[in-house]
C-alpha cells in the first residue's frame, strides 16, 4: 500500500464548478496535511496546510481532514481555468520530518 | 537568498559518467530536502537534512546516490555511475525550523542521461 494515495485523473470539471480533489494516507500517525499546486514544467508550491479535523478555508480553495477515515480533500469552488493543474497531497508525521507526497491528481478546467 | 537555487538548471550526460546537483536554499532555513520526480509522476523522496547531518537517507536508491551539506547551508546531490533511469527531474526544498512543516522549492535540475 503507498503511503500516500491519490487518483491521477485526469479530473475535469467545467468552468465554474466545484473541484473535489481526494486523498489517503497510510500512516494513522500523520499531523500534518498539506496541498501543493504543480504547473506543467514548474516547481510545487504550497496551496494550504490542515493539522485538525474539520474544514479550513482560505479564498477559494477549502481543505477536509478526516483522521478517522485517513482522508484528506481539496475543494476548489467557481474553478478557473487557470486552476488547470497537477495537485499534490502531502503528509508529515510531526515529529519525524520526511514528509511525504502522493502521485498528484490532474485537473483540466474547461472554459 | 529570496529564494531556493538549484544548479544546474539543465543537465544532459552520459552512461557511466557522474553528476553533481547543488542546492542553496533560503537562508536560515535549516532544513532541506532532495526529491526525485520522474516524467508524469509524482515526487520519490530522497533524503532530508536538519543542519548538516541527514536523520533520513531512505530514500536514496542505491548506493549511487549520496548527499551532503555543509555549513547548514548548501547542498550536492551526487549520482555516480549513471543510468538511464537516473533521468528526471531533481528537486530541492527547503524550510525554517519550527512552525508548520511547509516546504519551498527550488526550480528543479533536470538530468537527462543518454
Amino acid at each position: 500500500q503507498k503511503e500516500v494515495e491519490q487518483n491521477s485523473g485526469p479530473l475535469s470539471v467545467p468552468e465554474g464548478a466545484i473541484a473535489s480533489l481526494n486523498c489517503t494516507y497510510s500512516d494513522r500517525g500523520s499531523q500534518s496535511f498539506f496541498w501543493y499546486r504543480q504547473y506543467s514544467g514548474k516547481s510545487p508550491e504550497l496551496i494550504m496546510f490542515i493539522y485538525s479535523n474539520g474544514d479550513k478555508e482560505d479564498g477559494r480553495f477549502t481543505a477536509q481532514l478526516n483522521k478517522a477515515s485517513q482522508y484528506v480533500s481539496l475543494l476548489i469552488r467557481d474553478s478557473q481555468p487557470s486552476d488547470s493543474a497537477t495537485y499534490l497531497c502531502a503528509v508529515n508525521a510531526g515529529g519525524y520530518q520526511k514528509v511525504t507526497f502522493g502521485t498528484g491528481t490532474k485537473l483540466q478546467v474547461i472554459p | 537568498g529570496a529564494g531556493v537555487s538549484q544548479s544546474p538548471s539543465n543537465k544532459v550526460t552520459e552512461k557511466g559518467k557522474d553528476v553533481e546537483l547543488r542546492c542553496d536554499p533560503i537562508s536560515g532555513h535549516t532544513a532541506l530536502y532532495w526529491y526525485r520526480q520522474s516524467l508524469g509522476q509524482g515526487l520519490e523522496f530522497l533524503i532530508y537534512f536538519q543542519g548538516n547531518s541527514a536523520p533520513d537517507k531512505s530514500g536514496l536508491p542505491s548506493d549511487r546516490f549520496s548527499a551532503e551539506r555543509t555549513g547548514g547551508s548548501v547542498s550536492t546531490l551526487t549520482i555516480q555511475r549513471t543510468q538511464q533511469e537516473d533521468s528526471a527531474v531533481y528537486l530541492c526544498a527547503s524550510r525554517p525550523r519550527g512552525g508548520a512543516n511547509v516546504l519551498t522549492f527550488g526550480a528543479g535540475s533536470r538530468l537527462t542521461v543518454l
